[in-house]
């Protein structure tokens, strides 16, 4: 059973340009959580998403930060316009109804 | 809010000895879930342990168990017999909750380094 995937692992991007950030969630899993890791910092809740709908954004940032899980493929991350202060890593987990939360390996964002 | 609050940025330990990090939490939640996870140099979040916050009897995990104590709202992790690939990141972190789902709320982490 493969866990959760998600990809790029690593994404360089300059200022002003877009991230898109996917995540597959494990097998049998329909909630998708994203969360955000900072350099030396705990990971700090993002947004909960069911298939098709957003349960709780209330950790996302009201501009530039959107994400989506559709009936068919993966969920989405998608930062625009970013900035120095984007750089981070960027986990999405996934689970049950209901279940212990399963992480993905992360995607390093870095904005030069 | 709740709140998770890990006291010790740093620890070590001795190869095969045993060692405890604390956690500590504020929630005015009667039910609840805690988790330990590990974070390696890989970076990849691993689940270590979790405890039922109903459940009275401490949760245990070969050589991982925790010290669960409610009134006192605090969760410690202890890991017996440690070895070189116990050398971590370890992450606490609750769930309130939210129907049976909820987001989860970390601490800041302690690094556990591993002496050989």
């Amino acid at each position: 059973n493969a866990g959760v995937m998600q990809n790029p692992r690593h994404l360089v991007r300059r200022r002003g340009q877009e991230a898109r950030l996917r995540c597959s969630p494990m097998k049998g899993h329909s909630h998708v959580y994203w969360y955000r890791q900072l350099p030396e910092e705990g990971l700090k809740f993002m947004v909960y998403l069911q298939k098709e709908n957003i349960i709780d954004e209330s950790g996302m940032p009201k501009e530039r930060f959107s994400a989506e899980f559709p009936k068919e493929g993966p969920s989405i991350l998608r930062i625009q316009q970013v900035v120095r202060g984007d750089s981070a890593a960027y986990f999405c987990a996934s689970s049950t109804a209901p279940g212990p939360q399963y992480f993905g390996p992360g995607t390093r964002l870095l904005v030069l | 809010a709740q709140t998770v609050t890990q006291s010790q940025p740093e620890m070590s330990v001795q190869e095969a000895e045993t060692v405890t990090l604390s956690c500590t939490y504020d929630t005015s939640e009667s039910d609840y879930y805690l988790f330990w996870y590990k974070q390696p140099p890989s970076r990849q979040m691993i689940l270590v342990i979790r405890q039922e916050a109903y459940k009275q009897q401490n949760a245990t995990e070969n050589r991982f168990s925790v010290n669960f104590q409610k009134a006192a709202k605090s969760f410690s992790l202890k890991i017996s017999d440690s070895q070189l690939g116990d050398a971590a990141m370890y992450f606490c972190a609750s769930r309130p909750p939210r129907g049976s789902q909820g987001n989860l709320i970390f601490g800041k982490g302690t690094k556990l380094s591993v002496k050989p």
